[in-house]
């Protein structure tokens, strides 16, 4: 069956440093790839989109300078919090969609940021 | 613009109740909608629930199910009876099949007690 592996699963790091995280599609190709982020207090908001042979789509609020994603193959992609600071924090989920115009977004267990 | 609107929690409901989540959608800029529930256990991430891409049709797994209602724009959770291990974050969410682009609802935490 289709999977998504995200790590790591919790990460704390310092205000004014960064971190990156990873996502992996298990069992099918990512043809697109999408970043979500959860506040506190707060739904699921899209930060960018990535799908294959088109440039990385970002959300109004989000940009490539403080969220760079990396998605070099259908099966993995990455994503890096420059400069992290307290507004950051949340839950930080993949999303991935297979191949046929599939419909279905599969998430990875997501990535909990702790800014310090 | 694009938006999901679901019962504000908590919901808490007794073991073998029945349950229902609405969620109502606005899908000002997407041509065919797909609708979805998800739901987050404690700890883990999204998992799909149920899916419904067609409207007037109905989705069912685990005891749920939802009918993708057009004319008002609805796509209501329900469950005969629920049982403890049901206690979760549900979240009703649409689906942009053209744009690959999903808007969820805020999420509705469900607690089911013996």
């Amino acid at each position: 069956g289709a999977l998504v592996y995200q790590y790591p699963r919790r990460t704390i790091c310092k205000s004014g440093t960064s971190m990156r995280m990873e996502c992996q599609a298990v069992g099918f190709q990512a043809t697109s790839v999408a970043w979500y982020r959860q506040s506190p207090q707060k739904t699921f908001e899209l930060i960018a989109l990535s799908t294959v042979n088109s440039a990385i789509k970002y959300e109004q609020n989000f940009t490539q300078e403080k969220f760079p994603i990396s998605h070099p193959n259908l099966s993995f992609s990455s994503m890096t919090v420059l400069n992290a600071y307290l507004e950051d924090r949340g839950l930080y989920l993949c999303g991935a969609r297979g191949q046929g115009g599939a419909e279905t977004l599969y998430f990875g267990s997501g990535t909990r940021l702790t800014v310090l | 613009g694009d938006s999901v609107t679901q019962t504000e929690g908590p919901v808490t409901v007794s073991e073998s109740e029945s349950l229902i989540i609405n969620c109502t959608y606005s899908a000002t800029s997407i041509a065919y909608p797909n609708l979805f529930w998800y739901v987050r256990y404690p700890g883990e991430g999204l998992q799909l629930l149920l899916k419904v891409i067609t409207a007037g049709q109905k989705g069912s797994s685990r005891g749920f199910e939802a009918t993708y209602n057009k004319e008002t724009t609805s796509f209501h959770l329900q469950k005969a009876s629920v049982q403890e291990s049901d206690s979760a974050v549900y979240y009703c969410a649409l689906g942009d099949w053209g744009n690959y682009k999903y808007v969820f609802g805020a999420g509705t935490r469900l607690k089911v007690i013996a």
